[in-house]
């Protein structure tokens, strides 16, 4: 198994471009997550699924959107990119049952000049 | 709302030192609780998840316990090698459904020879 998987690992972006951030499991998890981590900072979520079709609002979700049609994907949009945005965002998913351990990507670092 | 907090913020110690890493949290009401290593612009990497009617977890040299009553975690290293040297992050999962971790900003290790 591959895991988490995140592209692209690097990006940098003028303000107001947009990108999609992508994330695949291959773990079958029912669960996605993204996050996001600035220097010196937890982790903060910005949004997660609990499922194909069911995505909900983190702590920190202004300026990005996501989608989750099937099981495997959760892609992450980010419209009219701002410095505010620049970070790295981690992507991780976990099974609904039991301990529900999470299983993280090893990140995007992005910039936006 | 649930805060972590991780103490010390850093911490450097002589190869071969057993050492512990403290982690608390606010609200009791948890469904379980993450220890993450994170090496330098890398992801995370689980490292140990206890469960909220767990007392304790044992990998190799490490140990995590958790207090629930009390709020607090903490992870013993034994015998600490240079390897060693990372961010330790410490996550608690909400119990009722919230469906997600909330992080303290770490603890970073530095173990010298």
């Amino acid at each position: 198994n591959a895991g988490v998987t995140q592209t692209p690992k690097f990006r940098i972006l003028k303000i107001g471009q947009s990108m999609t951030l992508q994330c695949t499991q291959d773990m079958n998890h029912n669960y996605m997550y993204w996050y996001r981590q600035d220097p010196g900072m937890g982790l903060k979520l910005i949004y997660y699924s609990v499922g194909a079709g069911i995505t909900d609002k983190g702590e920190v979700p202004n300026g990005y959107n996501v989608s989750r049609s099937t099981t495997e994907d959760f892609p992450l949009r980010l419209e009219l990119a701002a410095p505010s945005q620049t970070s790295v965002y981690f992507c991780a998913s976990s099974y609904s049952q039991g301990d529900r351990e999470q299983f993280f990507g090893p990140g995007t670092r992005l910039t936006v000049l | 709302k649930q805060e972590v907090t991780q103490i010390p913020a850093a911490l450097s110690v002589p190869e071969g030192e057993n050492l512990v890493l403290n982690c608390s949290f606010t609200d009791s009401a948890i469904y379980n609780l993450q220890w993450f290593r994170q090496d330098p612009g890398k992801g995370l990497t689980s490292l140990l998840l206890i469960q909220s009617s767990q007392r304790e977890q044992t990998s190799g040299r490490l140990n995590a316990s958790l207090d629930k009553s009390s709020g607090r975690s903490t992870l013993y290293i034994a015998a600490s090698q240079p390897g060693d040297s990372a961010t330790y992050l410490c996550a608690v999962y909400l119990q009722g459904g919230s469906e997600k971790l909330v992080f303290g900003k770490g603890t970073k290790l530095t173990v010298n020879p």
